[in-house]
């Protein structure tokens, strides 16, 4: 089973719309958790952190339920440039600053 | 300011030989990491760096991989004996240090062993 698991899509979502992305992680002992985006031969960026109260940014929404060891990103009124790849990522460590990426999750918005 | 560059940005050689591969992280950030990442897979770590020593390196896949950070700066990937399976996009990032610190990628190296 791979460490972080997220659907791989691709998603074709039309503009305007909302979208769901869910990631699960394996190691109960995860400490912070981000979504990274990536553009198609880019590198990849930090799109947000996610925390335990969940938190937003814009037109973003990010959630974790360490219980059921899953994280989400939400998506509201995308945009034709949200279209990327979502990376999420687990660092399981403190002491340790080495991230666990997913494969990732094409996004294609739709005009 | 200027960000994490890496070079060359394209790599193209022949199984069995030498590769550095380097990186130049953001001024006075103390952590420098490498991955890798294969088409259509997330990045994968390789090996940190807390100012010239490696915190860990347990991502190196076998021992033709090793890196160096002699000064705490520029950071070198070598690859010996380079094998078709090594072909993927090198990334480095680097950060101010901690966990929860956000970690700058540059642009990658294309390797491609034929």
């Amino acid at each position: 089973r791979k460490e972080v698991e997220q659907d791989p899509g691709p998603f074709n979502v039309p503009e305007g719309a909302t979208v769901a992305f869910n990631c699960t992680y394996s190691n109960s002992a995860s400490q912070s958790f981000f979504w990274y985006r990536q553009d198609c031969r880019k590198e990849p960026k930090l799109l947000m952190s996610v925390y335990s109260s969940g938190n937003e940014d814009g037109r973003f929404t990010a959630q974790l339920n360490r219980a059921s060891q899953y994280i989400s990103l939400l998506i509201r009124d995308s945009k034709l440039s949200d279209s990327a790849t979502y990376l999420c990522v687990v660092n399981y460590d403190f002491g340790n600053e080495k991230l666990t990426f997913g494969t990732g999750t094409r996004l294609t918005i739709i005009p | 300011g200027a960000g994490v560059s890496q070079t060359p940005s394209n790599k193209v050689t022949e199984k069995g030989k030498y590769v550095e591969l380097r990186c130049d992280p953001i001024s006075g950030h103390t952590a420098l990491y490498w991955y890798r990442q294969s088409l259509g897979q997330g990045p994968e770590f390789l090996i940190y760096f807390q100012g010239t020593g490696a915190a860990d390196d347990s991502g190196l896949p076998n021992d033709r991989f090793f890196a160096v950070r002699p000064e705490g700066s520029v950071s070198t990937l070598k690859i010996q004996r380079t094998e078709r399976g090594d072909s993927a996009v090198y990334l480095c990032a680097s950060s101010a240090g901690g966990p929860y610190n956000e970690q700058f990628f540059g642009p990658g190296t294309r390797l491609t062993v034929l």
